[in-house]
């Protein structure tokens, strides 16, 4: 079982919200851990949007506007990524990562298209 | 400004090496730590390891145990990655990118390198 799992894809319209969803392994406690978002554009390199570890213990990404969050889901062990008043240029990919076993471990990727 | 500027691309047969260079400026390279994340076409981001310009000390992931050596020249602020044994499935884009919190998982990775293409053919 992957470490990381997330959906390889969404769509969602422009003005709506999304919600990307990342779930740990079982054998990973999701309140321990911080969480990373990164979002990458097609011939660039990952940019970091936000940690989460709780609503208390946060950091937004350098210009990262607040339409970008983060929370946990621990019922479903579970870290979400929601973007709300979704724009055309949002339509990304985005990838959760964690530090688990002496190493950061990255989220196969989610494909947001925005239509 | 921080800027992390990375070596050309590099065509490579199966078995042989490949040494990736990542120059950094703008800042006072030994104050950060460097790590190197690779992408294969199409495919998702996977992250090799990490180094401490100012110790040398340096972590990698357990897949490239024994194949990833991470260097650097302080003299140049140049940080190295050299990847051995190299297999088809090493083509990808090799990416630098500076830890913003040495030794804590509350940083990130706040500048990456353009990203350094390595592709493996016979």
């Amino acid at each position: 079982q992957a470490v990381l799992t997330q959906p390889s894809s969404l769509s969602a319209s422009p003005g709506a919200s999304a919600s990307l969803t990342c779930t740990l392994n079982s054998g990973i406690n999701v309140d321990t851990h911080n969480i990373h978002w990164y979002q990458q554009k097609p011939g660039s390199p990952p940019q970091h949007l936000l940690r989460y570890n709780s609503d208390s213990d946060k950091q937004q990404g350098s210009g990262v506007p607040s339409r970008f969050s983060g929370s946990k889901d621990a019922s479903a062990n579970a870290v979400v990524l929601f973007i709300s008043g979704l724009q055309s240029d949002d339509e990304a990919d985005y990838y959760c990562m964690i530090w688990h076993s002496s190493a950061w471990v990255f989220g196969g990727g989610t494909k947001l298209t925005v239509l | 400004q921080v800027q992390l500027v990375q070596s050309g691309a590099e065509v490579k047969k199966p078995g042989a090496s490949v040494k990736v260079s990542c120059k950094a400026s703008g800042y006072t390279f030994t104050d950060y730590d460097i790590n190197w994340v690779r992408q294969a076409t199409g495919q998702g981001l996977e992250w090799m390891g990490w180094m401490n310009p100012s110790s040398g000390n340096t972590g990698y992931a357990q897949k490239f145990q024994g194949r990833v050596t991470m260097t650097r020249s302080t003299s140049t602020s140049t940080a190295y990655m050299e990847l051995s044994s190299l297999r088809s499935e090493d083509t990808a884009i090799y990416y630098c990118a500076r830890w913003t919190l040495r030794g804590d998982t509350a940083g990130f990775l706040d500048y990456w390198g353009q990203g350094a293409p390595v592709t493996v053919s016979s």
